[in-house]
């Protein structure tokens, strides 16, 4: 396709266990950007990846939170020990460098 | 550091009227201004932007928006709206670089007929 993917669209998790959210950015787009979205709030930043290189994780609410970018394309945001705090959308964004950022349509999470 | 604050978390209007959605921005260096339009359960999608140049933007569907750099805004305008209008509208900042994005808390855009 032509635009940012993610999968799941929604995932319910219960209090505890671990989630991997996915993204595939547009082809042949360098960086890639994770955002937090809570509800009724604005995009909160994660993480920036370019190309493999995972250079800024300041985002990160905290060591449960980890991202990887192997190959410098798909992209996942993993989740461990998920706390009711984590529900929230996870948009992922791609640009071509310095360029503007397209955005998926997010992972919606639920934690019971 | 930086950060965006959006004036009005409602904005109710009548179809046809004319919409002006509120942005301040803070920051102690040059900046890049964008607006974005969620609409329910989807991504956010680029309206316009602010780069250089011109202080008076246009973008999308026939909104526009003019930076300020006196008084530090960049507010949002459509002289006539539309009921597909309805949605969420996010002013965001960053400063270069990546370009790591900072959003305001946004603005929900209720049109009415």
């Amino acid at each position: 396709g032509a635009g940012v993917s993610q999968s799941p669209r929604y995932k319910v998790a219960k209090r505890g266990q671990d989630v991997a959210l996915r993204c595939d950015p547009i082809s042949g787009h360098v960086s890639l950007f994770w955002y937090q979205q809570a509800l009724g709030q604005g995009p909160e930043f994660l993480t920036y990846f370019q190309n493999e290189a995972q250079l800024d994780k300041s985002g990160l609410p905290s060591d449960r939170f980890f991202a990887e970018r192997p190959e410098g394309s798909v992209s996942t945001l993993k989740i461990q020990r998920t706390q009711q705090e984590d529900s929230a959308v996870y948009l992922c964004a791609s640009s071509f460098v310095n360029n503007e950022q397209f955005f998926g349509p997010g992972t919606r999470l639920t934690v019971l | 550091a930086q950060s965006v604050t959006q004036l009005d978390s409602q904005v109710p209007v009548f179809e046809e009227a004319p919409v002006e959605l509120r942005c301040n921005y803070s920051s102690s260096v040059s900046v890049y201004l964008f607006w974005y339009v969620q609409y329910p359960n989807q991504g956010l999608q680029l309206l316009l932007k602010y780069l250089s140049g011109s202080t008076l933007v246009k973008g999308i569907n026939g909104f526009e928006a003019e930076f300020n750099k006196s008084q530090t805004s960049f507010h949002l305008r459509k002289p006539s709206v539309h009921i597909s209008d309805t949605a969420e509208y996010f002013c965001a900042v960053t400063s270069g670089g990546y370009n790591k994005l900072i959003f305001g808390a946004g603005t929900r855009l209720a049109v009415h007929p």
